[in-house]
């Protein structure tokens, strides 16, 4: 099973600010296979980015992604004050079971 | 519009049995994967297994294999998660989502189906 450990688990900063979201990957993840969700208190999670670095339908262009192999990362460009949430990444490689990172929080400073 | 929407919550107690549900519409159901996902409280997601209602192809988790039952009914465009003895440790929200291949991540979500075990 792949384990993905997210760095850090929190982050604190202002609206307007960038954030940088880290996921890193205990063996590498085949094709890419890598996915970005948010989710907010009491809400399911919601798919921001996958393949790596694939927008979802709907996502504002401020969310990106990027990375390959063992080591991905989730760029919010500048933060709006909607963003303030929780992050997972999440491999789905067809060889081995789907797993999630722990998850970052991102909180207003 | 596609909508995945999960049964209410459910207050059981140790030993009991229980099965929940999440219904599919606005798209063709058996056509694309479901899967099951366990949030504890406080916590992050775990992967339970997935089913393609199909043919009710089924994957599960090594964590979860023998702990849990993933089954459908195409017929009425429903999944289920089911356990035939509950622990307190079951207590979290479960959620289940739709995968268009098991090669690409979750589009859509249910609401969640917050599960509680006490004596």
């Amino acid at each position: 099973e792949i384990v993905l450990t997210q760095s850090p688990a929190t982050l604190s900063l202002s609206p307007g600010e960038r954030a940088t979201l880290s996921c890193g990957a205990s063996q590498s993840v085949s094709s890419s296979y890598l996915a970005w969700y948010q989710q907010k208190a009491g809400l399911a999670p919601r798919l921001l980015i996958y393949d790596a670095s694939i927008r979802a339908a709907g996502i504002p262009d401020r969310f990106s992604g990027s990375g390959s192999g063992t080591d991905f990362t989730l760029t919010i460009s500048r933060l709006e004050p909607e963003d303030f949430a929780v992050y997972f990444c999440q491999q789905y490689s067809s060889s081995s079971p789907l797993t999630f990172g722990g998850g970052t929080k991102v909180e207003i400073k | 519009d596609v909508q995945l929407v999960q049964s209410g919550a459910e207050v059981k107690k140790p030993g009991e049995s229980l099965k929940i549900s999440c219904k599919g519409s606005g798209y063709s159901f058996s056509s694309y994967w479901i899967a099951w996902v366990r949030q504890m409280p406080g916590k992050g997601l775990e992967w339970l297994g997935i089913i393609y209602p199909g043919d009710s192809k089924t994957r599960y988790s090594p964590s979860f294999q023998g702990q849990v039952t993933i089954s459908a009914d195409k017929s009425i465009g429903t999944a289920y998660l089911q356990w035939s003895s509950l622990k307190a440790s079951d207590t979290a929200i479960y959620y289940c989502a739709r995968h268009v291949s098991t090669v690409l991540p979750f589009d859509y979500w249910g609401q969640g189906t917050l599960v509680t075990v006490s004596s």
